[in-house]
């Protein structure tokens, strides 16, 4: 089945470590997205990439890195340098940016949490 | 700034009654809006979309109206059942976005059996 891979379901990290989020996705779409989710809250955009070997900062990049070498993939990295990174963490793809045949629509994965000791 | 996805918090309904979930927006150029369905521990699904020049757009036991008069929509559930208990968020493009969405906090809905 198509669909948005996440990887792990649940991580804990010691604080000063870094640790990387997999996103795989097969559903052929070009533009990828992470967003962070904290307890109550909507979901902010921390990067997106919209071509392969290209991305963008989203609204709190701080902390974070991404790559996206393959079209499939978008790993995320939580680095040492975010402060507060216990969340939930989503992947999301979308086909394009919108035009007249297609909305918006961004496809999730089921999420990575991840807790900070 | 922007903002799109303005919620009540919670919203508790029977099962059985309508369930009516409301959104406020301030973008007047976005070009559409997504209503997406969470539940806990997953991520958010897709519901329903409507594009800024339709008013209402119905779908499977669920409608969408939009006033852009006063920069409002809001996703009716009908029958509500217990299934739909989740995090209703609406979402729309930021400026110049492309496909960047915005989200609000989202509305609770609790289905009371």
């Amino acid at each position: 089945d198509g669909g948005i891979t996440q990887s792990p379901k649940y991580l804990f990290r010691k604080e000063g470590q870094n640790v990387t989020l997999s996103c795989e996705q097969n559903l052929n779409h070009d533009a990828m997205y992470w967003y962070r989710q904290d307890p109550g809250q909507g979901l902010r955009l921390i990067y997106y990439s919209q071509i392969v070997n290209d991305f963008q900062k989203g609204d709190i990049a701080e902390g974070y890195s991404v790559s996206r070498e393959k079209k499939e993939s978008f790993p995320l990295t939580v680095t040492s340098a975010q402060k507060n990174p216990t969340a939930f963490y989503l992947c999301a793809s979308s086909i394009a940016p919108f035009s007249g045949t297609n909305t918006g629509e961004l496809f999730f994965g089921e999420g990575s949490r991840l807790t900070v000791l | 700034g922007e903002s799109v996805g303005l919620h009540l918090p919670t919203l508790s309904v029977q099962e059985g009654d309508n369930s009516i979930i409301n959104c406020a927006y301030s973008n007047s150029a976005s070009d559409y809006f997504i209503w997406y369905k969470q539940e806990s521990g997953k991520g958010p699904q897709f519901i329903i979309d409507i594009r800024s020049n339709m008013d209402k757009r119905q779908g499977q036991r669920v409608t969408v109206l939009l006033n852009k008069t006063v920069k409002h929509l809001s996703l009716q559930i009908a029958a509500t059942q217990p299934g739909d208990s989740a995090v209703y968020f609406c979402a729309g493009p930021l400026t110049g976005g492309g496909n960047k969405l915005t989200f609000g906090t989202g509305t609770q809905l609790k289905v009371e059996l």
